[in-house]
């Protein structure tokens, strides 16, 4: 069964630092990953996925992240925070290729303190 | 329109009514997904609709719920009898056809309350 393992409930972070937020999977195969903001009061919004090839995905806002096989890992960055960018953040993944349903995180929480 | 919508975006009710939830999804995307967030908690999957393919129950938690689609275009998600603990958000995304995997997108949600 495919999992996906957020092991940070909250995160914070001063304005203009970077940050991290922490993604571990478990899937048989190759794994599909992405990255979906939740602000207050909308939905969630797409942010970046890894399908194949560069193991650095550059997505939405700034953010990037580092597909890592031997970790099991696909971590989310920005280089440089921003208050706005605090919000839910959940890791997702799926095993199939196609529309599929994802399996998500817990999420967690970031904070970024001006 | 130019997203997802879904409506109504808040209900209350009375533990044992029936509710429907509705899902627009963008127009042309052949798939569409129900997920429900429970509080604290990540997104868990309840049904999948992919063109005229038979969908995907695995997710449903009980027989008190079931979805339907009408072609490719609306959904309604209805639970029977409600309980206490269906009260979450009820999120709907849809994503377009095609062998690549595309980002699902995701309607703002409706905030079920059972009292």
């Amino acid at each position: 069964a495919q999992s996906v393992a957020q092991p940070e409930d909250q995160v914070n972070v001063a304005e203009g630092n970077p940050l991290t937020v922490k993604c571990t999977y478990s899937v048989s195969g190759n794994p599909y990953l992405f990255w979906y903001v939740q602000y207050p009061n909308r939905g969630l919004q797409f942010l970046l996925k890894y399908i194949t090839g560069d193991n650095l995905v550059k997505g939405s806002y700034g953010f990037e992240a580092e597909f890592n096989k031997s970790q099991t890992s696909f971590h989310l960055k920005k280089p440089s925070a921003l208050v706005s960018d605090s919000a839910l953040y959940f890791c997702a993944v799926s095993r199939l290729s196609g529309n599929t349903p994802l399996v998500f995180g817990k999420g967690t929480r970031l904070s970024v303190i001006a | 329109g130019a997203g997802v919508s879904q409506s109504p975006s808040n209900k209350v009710t009375e533990k044992g009514k029936d509710v429907e939830l509705r899902c627009d999804p963008i127009s042309g995307h052949t798939a569409l997904y129900w997920y429900r967030q429970r509080l604290g908690q990540g997104l868990e999957f309840l049904i999948y609709f992919q063109g005229n393919s038979a969908p995907d129950k695995s997710g449903l938690p009980s027989d008190r719920f079931s979805a339907e689609r009408t072609g490719e275009s609306v959904s309604t998600l209805t639970i029977q009898r409600t309980q206490q603990e269906d009260s979450a958000v009820y999120l709907c995304a849809s994503s377009s056809p095609g062998l690549v995997f595309d980002e699902q997108f995701f309607g703002p949600g409706t905030r079920l309350t059972v009292l």
